[in-house]
């Protein structure tokens, strides 16, 4: 059982857009940021969103984060077939450790 | 360009130890914090441990006590002792990179990871 909570899946079309959840508490989200992680089949996470809602270089502008109280959402806009990969929410939890979502698998149909 | 190259990960019995090594390039190693986090086949990532460049460490229950977080700045290293090993903790290892200023700054940079597998 995650800390952080988050729908097993989601599943959308081409040029669609889907979003993704991740609630906690406010321990956790609600006191600190939120990170996304994209993993692609068979491959290492690779940092999407930090501090909420920032994206690193090379990361494109159809990905956002935000948040609200303690929850956050990743949305994807203009869905590719190339999205379709596991994605973590994470956080700090106030009680010394971090914590991550139990992953979202994303199906492009 | 980030790298971390794990090293270590093999077979060991219920009750063995085993010490995982990660090697760090392409960044100042000593000015971030280093996490490892793990990730049985087919589930979530699960946080393990981290370290500050101050040496603070810090770990999740399932683990504090038995597995002990470490750094070697002058070599770029870093490790992680599991002692106490269970079945539970089989599972791919990832050496991760986190903040320059405090723990609480997410990662940024993963490694490729390194399996552990504890059976008998």
């Amino acid at each position: 059982q995650s800390v952080l909570t988050q729908p097993p899946s989601a599943s959308g079309t081409p040029g669609q857009r889907v979003t993704i959840s991740c609630s906690g508490s406010s321990s956790n989200i609600g006191s600190n940021y939120v990170y996304w992680y994209q993993q692609l089949p068979g491959t290492a996470p690779k940092l999407l969103i930090y501090r909420n809602n920032q994206r690193p270089s090379g990361v494109p502008d159809r990905f956002s984060g935000s948040k609200s109280g303690t929850s956050a959402s990743l949305a994807i806009s203009g869905l590719r077939s190339e999205d379709e990969a596991d994605y973590y929410c994470a956080a700090w939890d106030d009680s010394l450790s971090w914590v991550f979502g139990g992953g979202t698998k994303l199906t492009v149909l | 360009e980030v790298q971390l190259v794990e090293s270590g990960g093999g077979l060991v019995q219920p009750g063995g130890s085993l010490r995982l090594s990660c090697a760090a390039s392409g960044f100042t190693f000593s000015s971030y914090d280093m996490h490892w986090v793990r990730q049985a086949t087919g589930k979530g990532l699960e946080w393990v441990s981290a370290i500050g460049t101050a040496g603070d460490t810090y770990y999740p229950g399932s683990v504090k006590g038995r597995f002990t977080i470490s750094r070697e700045n002058a070599k770029n290293s870093l490790y992680l002792q599991m002692n106490s090993l269970r079945a539970g903790d089989t599972a791919v290892y990832y050496c991760a990179r986190g903040g320059m200023t405090t723990v609480t700054t997410g990662i940024d940079y993963w490694g490729q990871g390194t399996l552990v597998t504890v059976s008998s």
